[in-house]
């Protein structure tokens, strides 16, 4: 079936240092794949997607490239700030029939000032 | 333009009674998805609306979950004679189609606590 394993939380760092969420995923076909964030009392947001192997997303500084030979998809930024606090899920969508997204569990980021 | 909203925002009920989640999707997007979050856990798909075709009610974990959509507009999930495992947040999301590269735009959701 189609899963997404992303690592567990709260990741908890200081202003200005390097962020790496992994996630990887298993799924018939060929996914296409996504980093959604929820920031405090907020909805769901697409952060960024790549629909191909080697497509890289980006957006609001943060990077992912989508791997298929290692099935990954991790999330990178290398300066984080406060603001960038928020409950991160990766998730992907079989581009066949119905397309529904299947999330990882979230991973929650802490960074203080 | 305004985002997908839901209401209530907070629902406490007791065991055993039934309990309306409302869905507004963003005006004009054909499609509606239902999905629920556990604490600690993902988000599970629940079901899935797209235009007038038949839902595909195919991630509702038993028949006390029903949802209801009319045309392209408001929907509602309808959880009956509700349990303790029922306590979530259930969101819901919309997408201007079934297409492979429509996104999808999720609502606040409501935070569901069964005592």
């Amino acid at each position: 079936g189609n899963s997404v394993t992303q690592m567990e939380g709260p990741v908890t760092l200081s202003e200005e240092a390097f962020l790496t969420i992994n996630c990887t995923y298993t799924a018939t076909g060929y996914p296409s794949l996504f980093w959604y964030v929820q920031y405090p009392g907020e909805g769901l947001q697409l952060l960024l997607k790549a629909t191909k192997a080697d497509d890289k997303g980006s957006n609001k500084g943060f990077e992912a490239t989508y791997r298929k030979e290692t099935t990954s998809f991790h999330l990178e930024k290398g300066s984080v700030q406060v603001s960038d606090s928020a409950v991160y899920f990766c998730a992907l969508r079989v581009n066949t029939g119905f397309q529904k997204l299947v999330f990882g569990t979230g991973t929650r980021l802490l960074v203080s000032p | 333009g305004a985002g997908v909203s839901q209401s209530p925002s907070n629902k406490v009920t007791e065991k055993g009674k039934d309990v309306e989640l409302r869905c507004d999707p963003i005006s004009g997007h054909t499609a509606l998805y239902w999905y629920r979050q556990r604490l600690g856990q993902g988000l599970e798909f629940l079901i899935y609306f797209q235009g007038n075709s038949a839902p595909d009610k195919s991630g509702l974990p038993s028949d006390r979950f029903s949802a209801e959509r009319t045309g392209e507009s408001v929907s509602t999930l309808t959880i009956q004679r509700t349990q303790q495992e029922d306590s979530a947040v259930y969101l819901c999301a919309s997408s201007a189609s079934r297409g492979k590269e429509e996104t999808q735009y999720f609502g606040p959701g409501t935070r569901l606590l069964v005592l």
